[in-house]
């Protein structure tokens, strides 16, 4: 499977506990983007890296949320001391800025549960 | 700030007829306009996109507009099929490499 591929797809946790969710982008794309997505909702954006380098982060990331993509292939996304309001769909999605044909892909997404 | 808003919320269609999904956008700066169908637990997919320099753009059934002057663009579905039951979702972008806002999506059901 060459798409963008996320770990795990499920995460139940206790409010508290600390979560860390990896993305796998299209190999060779450089670009790798952030989104949550809760019910009823259209994914709203999180952050975005080109290559290692971490350009735009939004307002809705907290300092519990942190993201890297240390060599500039796979990224992980953690929240520190979850809270229930962090339950949602996260999906990770990824573009080839070069080409001009800049359409981001999407992963199939990790659903959290924060009990 | 950037918003993209999203009519209507849910639309029921005839098999067969067409369907109509309109977003506008505040960003003056928007040039990239992506739509994306989600059916239920799978990943957003990309079903068609248009760019500002472009007015109409069309791939079979699936047509998009854009009015940059009102800062209105739509989708358009003919023929639909069953197959075309979904959440779609709107979206626009200030460069197409960047950020994406996506509206608050439609659901359309195909009725037989």
């Amino acid at each position: 499977d060459t798409g963008v591929s996320q770990d795990p797809r499920h995460k139940i946790t206790k409010r508290g506990q600390n979560v860390t969710f990896r993305c796998d982008p299209i190999s060779e794309h450089n670009r790798l983007y952030w989104y949550r997505q809760t019910l009823g909702q259209g994914p709203e954006f999180l952050t975005y890296f080109q290559n290692e380098a971490q350009l735009e982060k939004s307002r809705l990331l907290s300092d519990r949320f942190s993201a890297e993509r240390p060599k500039g292939s796979f990224s992980t996304l953690e929240i520190q001391r979850t809270e229930q309001g962090d339950s949602a769909m996260y999906l990770c999605a990824s573009s080839w800025t070069a080409t001009g044909t800049d359409t981001q892909y999407f992963g199939p997404g990790t659903r959290l549960t924060v009990l | 700030g950037e918003n993209v808003e999203q009519h209507p919320s849910t639309l029921s269609v005839q098999e067969g007829d067409s369907a109509v999904i309109k977003c506008t956008y505040s960003d003056s700066a928007s040039n990239y306009f992506p739509w994306y169908k989600q059916e239920l637990g799978k990943r957003p997919q990309l079903i068609i996109d248009i760019r500002s320099n472009v007015g109409e753009k069309k791939d079979q059934r699936i047509a998009v507009t854009l009015n940059k002057t009102a800062k209105h663009f739509s989708l358009h579905i003919t023929e639909t099929q069953p197959e075309d039951s979904a959440v779609y979702f709107c979206a626009a972008s200030a460069s197409s490499a960047s950020k994406i806002i996506f509206g608050s999506g439609t659901r359309l059901s195909i009725r037989p």
